[in-house]
């Protein structure tokens, strides 16, 4: 069975550095694309960017360049996502995704992780 | 970038209805449509891929058509496990985009 599993939830003052983790199992996790999608409270779905564990290969959304580092560690099964210096805009829900590919980079988000949130506040 | 839109933002039906949400792109995407369900507090999940193509396990009245700019998510008979919020999704160019969402509710 694919899983993935995210790390706890955190609680980080603005300006704080933070890593949070999706440990992959049950598939060849360095075959597949992960990608990272935000949630705001109360908003809708904001793709961030994605990541092939295999090649570390990196694509980010415009509006998160330079804002996150995603990253991942395939002798662990385990991808990142982070923040060298978090601001109160940066609360909100993240999740991890595998991305099943039709063609190219095109697919679709077939397997999720149970979300972690993200509270940043002084 | 592509613009997904979704229509309704929001809709009330009753258990038994037949549902429809609309998701338009901004440009052409051909099939590389995708629709999710959201619960409260869970992971999306999803139900349509490549437009039309039923996920493993999504019960079958879940349906999606649509090529180009217009896509539809049909509902044939809504169930109780069924209120939640839907998103479409696009794939085409390696910048995805998802609807805004779709919340559908009791009536």
């Amino acid at each position: 069975e694919v899983q993935l599993v995210q790390s706890g939830a955190e609680v980080k003052k603005p300006g704080e550095s933070l890593k949070i983790s999706c440990k992959g199992s049950g598939y060849s996790f360095t075959s597949y694309w992960i990608g990272w999608v935000r949630q705001m409270p109360g908003k809708g779905l904001e793709w961030m960017g994605i990541i092939y564990p295999g090649d570390s290969d990196t694509k980010y959304s415009p509006s998160f360049q330079g804002q996150v580092t995603i990253s991942a560690d395939k002798s662990i099964s385990t991808a990142y996502l982070q923040w060298s210096s978090l601001k109160a805009s940066d609360t909100a829900m993240y999740y991890c995704a595998r991305l099943k590919i039709i063609t190219m980079v095109r697919g679709y988000f077939d397997s999720w992780g149970q979300g972690t949130l993200v509270t940043v506040s002084s | 970038d592509i613009q997904m839109t979704q229509s309704p933002s929001s809709l009330s039906a009753s258990v038994g209805d037949r549902v429809t949400i609309t998701c338009r792109a901004s440009q052409s995407i051909s099939s590389y449509l995708n629709w999710y369900q959201q619960k409260p507090g869970k992971a999306p999940k999803l139900l349509i891929y490549a437009a039309s193509s039923l996920q493993s396990g999504v019960p079958s009245r879940f349906s999606g058509s649509g090529s180009g700019t217009d896509f539809t998510l049909t509902i044939s008979s809504l169930q109780p496990e069924d209120f939640a919020a839907y998103y479409c999704q696009q794939s085409y160019s390696t910048l995805w985009t998802f609807g805004q969402g779709t919340k559908v509710e009791i009536k």
